[in-house]
């Protein structure tokens, strides 16, 4: 069975606080790595998807970074906000990039 | 508005009754899959569908099943649910370079099999 795993399982901060999470995948059969938002109550929202090694993305405070060969990808969040409040997930397809295997989650409170 | 429509959102019934929730999408997309969320495991993908009359396991398929005669729905039916099917569905989709392409995800079904 396909391990993906992410740390730490949940992360309390203060406002204003920078913050980091890591997903860790197989090395091996590397299609891409999908990063996804989820607010409480509501659905899944793709962040990022990264495909090479070395890839780096942004959108706005949030930015990621992929290693394909040690088989991570860190998730950095600048300034947090409460707002940034969410379980953060990531998703790695496998078997011809058909099935998708995702963490556990990194669950982030930002304290006000 | 692209989204991803799944019904019902809730539903609370017995053991062996039956259920279908449908799910629907509006983006013309190939690609399309079932999760299940339960607390401490994360998503589990059910099945999915690459595209018309293409379907196929993921790694938690037993006791459901799916199909996709159009392209737009792809249901998930449970012909026997069991108390062990109580859990939080999502359903969702992508294009078809779907590796590349994040998946787009419903609201979510929450389902409770007494």
């Amino acid at each position: 069975i396909l391990n993906v795993e992410q740390s730490p399982q949940s992360l309390h901060v203060q406002e204003g606080d920078s913050t980091n999470f890591t997903c860790s995948f197989p090395s091996s059969n590397f299609y891409a790595l999908h990063w996804y938002r989820w607010e409480t109550a509501k659905s899944p929202e793709a962040l990022f998807v990264m495909t090479l090694n070395g890839d780096e993305k942004k959108k706005g405070r949030i930015s990621a970074t992929l290693n394909t060969k040690e088989g991570y990808s860190y998730l950095y969040i600048k300034g947090s906000q409460p707002e940034d409040s969410a379980t953060y997930l990531c998703a790695f397809p496998f078997i011809n990039g058909q099935n998708f295997v995702f963490g556990p989650g990194t669950r982030l409170s930002v304290l006000p | 508005e692209a989204q991803v429509t799944q019904n019902p959102r809730y539903l609370i019934t017995v053991t062996g009754k039956k259920l279908t929730v449908t799910c629907s999408q509006n983006m013309n997309h190939e690609y399309m899959s079932w999760y299940r969320q339960d607390p401490g495991l994360g998503l589990r993908q059910i099945y999915y569908s690459m595209n018309v009359e293409v379907t196929d396991k993921g790694d938690v398929p037993e006791g459901y099943k799916v199909s996709r005669k159009e392209k737009r729905n792809f249901p998930l039916i449970l012909e026997s649910p069991s108390p062990n099917q109580t859990s939080l569905y999502f359903c969702a989709s992508s294009s078809r370079s779907r590796v590349d392409q994040p998946q787009h995800f419903g609201d979510g079904t929450r389902l409770s099999i007494l």
